[in-house]
């Protein structure tokens, strides 16, 4: 059965201290695997699209990369208004998207 | 372009009640998609449409219907709402490149 794992749960920074969020997946046939932000209250951003591992993309202070079997977000020097719900999901044979169940970033001034 | 649209943006229903939720987007895509999110366990795709015409059931469709209207509209009906549909809902569409766009949900309480 194809899984999508995020950790952590909660992550709590201090404003300017980098860090980084894990998606691990167990799917057959990845097709693509996203990044999005949820911030509360409303529908998940798109933040990124990775097709293959080795790629990367960036996006302000965020940065995703993608290996065989997990994905990273990078957040560099983060502010305040990076606080948000961090979602996942890999597409795997047609047109669905499995997702993970998030992962919680608070930044404190 | 307003993206996806869906209304309402809140509802209460009692049980046994029943709703439609309407969504539409005017990107032009040919897919669209209806999800649930609970706390904890994600987003839950309800059901799918890879096209005009065509509807799949996702992961969890008991409990719900879809209809296609045409290519901007998908709307979600809950014939007998149940405590357990209590949730937020999204819509979402997507392009030839798959990566979905969402509505802003509808949160639905069921007592």
């Amino acid at each position: 059965e194809d899984q999508v794992t995020q950790s952590p749960e909660a992550l709590r920074l201090q404003e300017g201290e980098s860090s980084s969020l894990n998606c691990s997946y167990t799917v057959s046939g990845l097709r693509g695997l996203f990044w999005y932000r949820q911030d509360p209250g409303k529908g998940p951003e798109f933040l990124f699209t990775l097709y293959s591992a080795g790629e990367e993309k960036e996006k302000e202070r965020l940065k995703a990369t993608l290996t065989k079997k997990e994905s990273f977000l990078h957040i560099t020097a983060p502010k305040p208004e990076d606080s948000a719900t961090y979602l996942c999901a890999v597409q795997h044979n047609d047109y669905k998207l499995s997702f993970g169940a998030g992962t919680t970033v608070t930044v404190r001034a | 372009n307003a993206g996806v649209t869906q209304t309402p943006k809140f509802q209460v229903l009692k049980t046994g009640q029943s709703m439609t939720l309407q969504c539409a987007q005017d990107m032009n895509h040919n897919s669209m998609y209806w999800y649930r999110q609970d706390p904890g366990m994600g987003l839950r795709l309800i059901y799918y449409s890879a096209s005009e015409g065509t509807t799949d059931k996702g992961e969890v469709p008991n409990g719900y219907n879809v209809s296609r209207l045409n290519k901007r509209e998908f709307s979600l009906r809950l014939e007998s709402a149940a405590p357990s549909q209590t949730s937020v809902y999204f819509c979402a569409s997507s392009g030839r490149a798959y990566e979905q766009y969402f509505g802003p949900g509808t949160r639905l309480t069921v007592t």
